[in-house]
């Protein structure tokens, strides 16, 4: 596996549903993001937590971190058809000599109307 | 509010050919990137800049590759001849600190 992996690869719901996404990564990190990105599109930041915090949220988005399961889930609240994108968790690791994100593979998100 | 400025947002280019992709980063950022994905797989680093100079580049970014800041504002990728597996969406970051802010992306076809 490589780091900043999520799971599942694509996930599909209705209107109304919560989201889950789940990123797991491999070493020690700084922080970790997560970015959306419509079709084709840019990556908009989403949110960013620090190794030294365990929950963060933002509007319908929460995030929690856990450093020990090197793992972090994002969840999105009564999501809307608008929310339909993939979703990336990139990680800063501790290594890190230039501030480079290392991002996973994604979870494609549809939220059917 | 700040964005990251792109251009252009789709170019194609025959094999061969050099190409340099153009980005404007936020004006009070100090670390710059480029990072690139192709079609369908996951967005991969090729370099950081950092005080007028490279400061990590991934094995991606090879000899064919070059970054520049020429003036104060533009931070430009050259390709120096370009192969078919260089086609990707291409994208430039750019961050004071930490959350790193990105462009739109310019996405090249190499035919």
């Amino acid at each position: 596996s490589q780091q900043g992996e999520e799971d599942p690869q694509a996930l599909s719901i209705q209107e109304g549903e919560n989201a889950t996404m789940n990123c797991s990564y491999k070493t020690s990190i700084n922080n970790l993001q997560w970015y959306r990105q419509n079709s084709g599109r840019g990556l908009v930041h989403l949110i960013l937590i620090r190794s030294n915090e365990r929950e963060k949220h933002s509007g319908r988005l929460r995030v929690t971190l856990d450093t020990s399961k090197k793992s972090s889930s994002l969840l999105i609240t009564a999501s809307r058809a608008a929310d339909t994108a993939s979703y990336f968790c990139a990680t800063d690791p501790v290594w890190n000599q230039g501030g480079k994100l290392i991002f996973g593979q994604g979870t494609e998100l549809s939220v059917k109307p | 509010e700040p964005e990251v400025t792109q251009t252009p947002s789709h170019q194609v280019t025959q094999m061969g050919q050099e190409v340099i992709l153009r980005c404007v980063p936020i004006s009070n950022h100090l670390y710059f990137y480029w990072y690139r994905q192709i079609l369908g797989q996951k967005v991969e680093f090729l370099v950081s800049f950092y005080n007028n100079e490279i400061s990590e580049k991934s094995e991606i970014f090879d000899d064919q590759f070059s970054v520049e800041r020429p003036d104060g504002s533009n931070f430009t990728l050259k390709i120096r001849s370009t192969k078919l597996e260089d086609s990707a969406m291409y994208f430039c970051a750019s961050t004071e600190r930490t959350a790193q802010t990105f462009g739109s992306g310019t996405r090249l076809t190499v035919v």
